[in-house]
């Protein structure tokens, strides 16, 4: 049975900062990994996805690699803003995610 | 192009009702999932529909249940209600079943408060 962490589960840092997300998850044959943004009482906003043959995806100031054999991605925010602020989410998976339990982001100004 | 749609956005139900929620897909999206998602907690699936059939289904109870339209659209049915059923009920569609580029697409949600 795949289980997904999220490491660490709150985060504050000031704006311009550079920061990594981390997510671990058990079983290393994910189909695809797909980090999402949600805030608060709102649905999830997809922000990449990794498939299972690649390694890494880049969107603007956003990187998310993958690396199966060690069970680990991590999500790079390049100079961060305020309106960053949010809980980011990873979910590995086909259809059926397997989600973390989040990394609460605030990024102070 | 609209989005994945859920209604309603809130409601409150008491223990011992039933609850009916709706989700429409992108247009084009066969596929629809459900999740599960309480306060301060990730998503959990419930079901997977594709093309009208039951292709997964999550550690839910019978009081769970779903179906898909043939326009694709799908409800989410709970019996019995608890209080723990209380949380946000996200629906997410999708092209197909599993591919490379299946991008997963959720909508707002529905948040139920069962009293």
């Amino acid at each position: 049975k795949q289980e997904v962490t999220q490491i660490p589960a709150a985060l504050s840092v000031p704006e311009g900062e550079n920061l990594v997300l981390n997510c671990s998850f058990t079983d290393s044959a994910i189909y695809n990994l797909q980090w999402f943004r949600q805030d608060p009482g709102k649905g999830l906003t997809s922000l990449l996805l990794i498939q299972s043959s690649q390694r890494e995806q880049t969107s603007g100031r956003l990187n998310a690699s993958l690396d199966k054999s060690s069970g680990r991605s991590t999500l790079y925010i390049a100079a961060s803003q305020p309106g960053d602020s949010a809980t980011y989410l990873c979910g590995g998976g086909g259809n059926m995610l397997t989600f973390g339990g989040g990394t609460r982001l605030m990024v102070k100004p | 192009d609209a989005g994945v749609t859920q209604s309603p956005t809130h409601l409150i139900k008491t223990r011992g009702q039933h609850v009916t929620l709706r989700c429409s897909p992108i247009s084009g999206h066969k596929s629809v999932s459900w999740y599960q998602q309480v306060l301060g907690q990730g998503p959990q699936f419930i079901f997977q529909y594709y093309e009208k059939e039951e292709r997964g289904r999550g550690n839910f109870p019978d009081r769970f249940s779903a179906r898909q339209f043939p326009n694709y659209s799908s409800e989410l049915n709970v019996n019995a209600l608890l209080l723990g059923d209380s949380a946000l009920y996200l629906c997410a569609s999708s092209f197909s079943l599993t591919s490379g580029a299946n991008v997963l697409t959720f909508g707002a949600g529905s948040r139920l408060t069962v009293l």
